[in-house]
């Protein structure tokens, strides 16, 4: 398993214009999470997809955020009218089906490297 | 709602020193709690995990334990070495629902050669 991986790593962009993140899951992994962390905080969940279906959103994605997973492979997360606020490391992190046989738990999550997003 | 605190938040020991970091919830009702590190600027690494059945997991020089009707856990860190200073982040997952991890603040840890 090569890892999960994110697209950019980092983005620099001025205030009120449209960003998009991309995650690379490990394969197979059909449980997915983006997270958002602030300067000096621990990460805070936004939403999940369990394949392609986006089962939970946090209070925290408005309606300037979207995120899809098509068809259950990579997913990503769009921040539209982007705000000074939206600075932030985006996190995403995988994590495969229950009772998936190999060396990976099914326990835990594992995470990409992340977006540093800065608006300006 | 569950709220995760961590302390200290900072902590800056000589090199050598073994050491605990405390994270504390609110709620009992987990499924797991988990140890993780991460780098300036970088992702997170797991470090040790714990179902709710067990009371503590050990791998090297680093011993976390559970007491879930107290709502705490302690990660000891046995030995300390500069390539560990880091920010060391508890996260737990709730029994019902999608398996999201509430993380605490973090203890940023400093260890001088």
């Amino acid at each position: 398993d090569t890892g999960v991986s994110q697209n950019p790593r980092h983005k620099i962009t001025k205030r009120g214009q449209n960003v998009t993140f991309r995650c690379d899951p490990i394969s197979e992994h059909n449980r997915l999470y983006w997270y958002r962390q602030t300067l000096g905080q621990g990460p805070e969940f936004l939403t999940y997809f369990q394949n392609e279906a986006q089962l939970e959103k946090s209070r925290l994605l408005s309606d300037r955020f979207s995120a899809e997973r098509p068809k259950g492979s990579f997913s990503t997360l769009e921040i539209q009218r982007t705000e000074q606020g939206d600075s932030a490391m985006y996190l995403c992190a995988s994590s495969p089906r229950p009772g998936t046989p190999g060396k990976l738990s099914t326990d835990t999550q594992y995470f990409g490297p992340g977006t540093r997003l800065t608006v300006l | 709602k569950q709220e995760v605190t961590q302390i200290p938040a900072a902590l800056s020991v000589p090199e050598g020193e073994n050491l605990v970091l405390n994270c504390s919830f609110t709620d009992s009702a987990i499924y797991n709690l988990q140890w993780f590190r991460q780098d300036p600027g970088k992702g997170l690494t797991s470090l040790l995990l714990i179902q709710s059945s067990q009371r503590e997991q050990t791998s090297g020089r680093l011993n976390a334990s559970l007491d879930k009707s107290s709502g705490r856990s302690t990660l000891y860190i046995a030995a300390s070495q500069p390539g560990d200073s880091a920010t060391y982040l508890c996260a737990v997952v709730h029994t019902s629902g999608t398996y999201k991890y509430i993380f605490g603040t973090g203890t940023r840890l400093k260890v001088l050669a």
